[in-house]
């Protein structure tokens, strides 16, 4: 039962360096999201997509992009970090909302804890 | 602006109490409410509230949802160390968008 992969779990990046997060999903999902996690601001979505092909920016999205080619896969990359990019990020998944009913639910990775210096 | 308020921000309780944590939103198109539970990786799902007034109950956590004042609570009875967490609440303000709380962190000490 793998549901949502995150890879890595741990990065430590210097500035202007570029990286991909890996995320994948075996429940074919629909809707794949990427978050940020910063002590006291909660959880704050980066981008998501709601089918291959098909990305769009949430509340955060200056410094990352996405791409969505496969159901199963949806990276995120930095192109040249900063240090305002240090966080914990999580990938969720789950199917895309057609309205209320218990396919809304999202299932979230494990995480990936990266640092800029 | 859409935004979702959680309080208390933490919250320290010994073994058997009974704690109530808050949510309250302004958001437009509201969809549905969750409440995750968040120890020291992923959050995990606990109810998901679409309709008012109806509680969801699992075990000795319960939930409610109050569409007209906008909040809901989250009831642990009889609490455990192993409730001991962070508690999120995130709603579904448009489709497919989740604007989460900053959480409350709940410590239970024996």
């Amino acid at each position: 039962n793998a549901g949502v992969t995150q890879t890595p779990k741990f990065q430590v990046l210097k500035t202007g360096q570029s990286m991909t997060l890996q995320c994948a999903q075996d429940m074919n999902h629909e809707y794949m999201s990427w978050y940020r996690q910063d002590p006291g601001m909660g959880l704050r979505l980066i981008h998501y997509s709601v089918g291959a092909g098909i990305t769009d920016q949430g509340e955060v999205p200056n410094g990352y992009n996405v791409s969505r080619s496969t159901t199963e896969d949806f990276p995120l990359r930095l192109l040249s970090a900063a240090p305002s990019q240090t966080s914990v990020y999580f990938c969720a998944s789950s199917y895309a909302s057609g309205g209320a009913g218990a396919k809304n639910i999202q299932y979230f990775g494990a995480g990936t804890r990266l640092s800029v210096l | 602006e859409d935004k979702v308020v959680q309080s208390p921000l933490s919250l320290v309780v010994h073994e058997g109490d009974t704690v109530t944590l808050n949510c309250s939103y302004e958001v437009t198109n509201f969809r549905s409410l969750l409440w995750y539970k968040q120890e020291k990786k992923a959050p995990t799902f606990l109810f998901m509230l679409t309709s008012s007034g109806i509680e969801k109950k699992s075990g000795r956590l319960s939930s409610i949802l109050d569409k007209k004042e906008l909040f809901s609570i989250l009831n642990i009875t009889a609490t455990q160390t192993g409730d001991s967490a962070i508690y999120l609440c995130a709603v579904e303000a448009r489709r497919n968008q989740f604007y989460f709380g900053t959480g409350t962190s709940l410590t239970v000490i024996p």
